[in-house]
């Protein structure tokens, strides 16, 4: 079954301690993306790959890291997290990022509480 | 900035009933425009996505319009169901930057019986 896939689903952590949440597809895609989203606002990107070894600063990168060293896998990696880092987080890939149309296929969340 | 804007920010209707959703955007140069439903702790799922030059995408009962003059669009639901309480979601992608999309804050639709 094509699909993206998000570890852990639910993690409550305290402050400063690292820690990584993993996201793979299996659909070949060139694109992967991740967003957080918090009550009452929507998803806002926090860093995009657009290929292997390319990634780039989304909308709220601040906190955050990313790497893609292979096409499957794009891990987020919050090197020493804060409550404000509290969230729903969302990992989705596409066929490419280019110009034109790229549907998204979103994996199932990963909520995460930092205490 | 770009930015994306939804209303109602919710809605509830009765079973059966039509509701049409809008979206306003200021994301230039536009490259394409798409409609997702996301149920509630679960991650999106794509309804319609437009590029430029299309004004109307069907998927079953979900109609989207896009007016790239006005930079609006919206989406139609007919025979509103039960299962299609969620929250409706407007992204716009740039031309520039395709990689980098700008989400709207969603519309969250409650369908009664």
């Amino acid at each position: 079954e094509a699909q993206v896939t998000q570890n852990p689903r639910y993690l409550i952590t305290v402050t400063g301690k690292k820690l990584t949440v993993t996201c793979s597809q299996n659909m070949n895609h060139e694109y992967m993306s991740w967003y957080r989203q918090d009550p009452g606002l929507g998803l806002r990107q926090i860093y995009y790959s657009m290929n292997v070894e390319a990634t780039d600063k989304g909308d709220v990168p601040e906190g955050y890291k990313v790497s893609r060293k292979e096409k499957r896998n794009f891990p987020l990696i919050l090197e020493s997290p804060s409550p404000n880092q509290t969230s729903l987080y969302f990992c989705a890939s596409s066929l490419w990022g280019g110009d034109g149309a790229n549907v998204l296929t979103f994996g199932a969340g990963s909520r995460l509480t930092v205490l | 900035k770009n930015q994306v804007e939804q209303s109602p920010q919710s809605l509830i209707i009765l079973e059966g009933k039509n509701c049409t959703l809008q979206c306003n955007y200021t994301v230039s140069p536009f490259s394409n425009l798409r409609w997702y439903k996301q149920d509630t702790g679960r991650g999106p799922v794509s309804l319609t996505i437009m590029t430029f030059s299309e004004n109307t995408k069907s998927n079953g009962r979900y109609t989207a319009t896009l007016d790239a003059d006005t930079k609006q669009s919206s989406l139609h639901i007919t025979a509103s169901q039960l299962s299609d309480s969620a929250s409706y979601i407007c992204v716009v992608s740039a031309g520039t930057n395709a990689g980098k999309s700008t989400f709207g804050d969603g519309t969250t639709l409650t369908v009664k019986p």
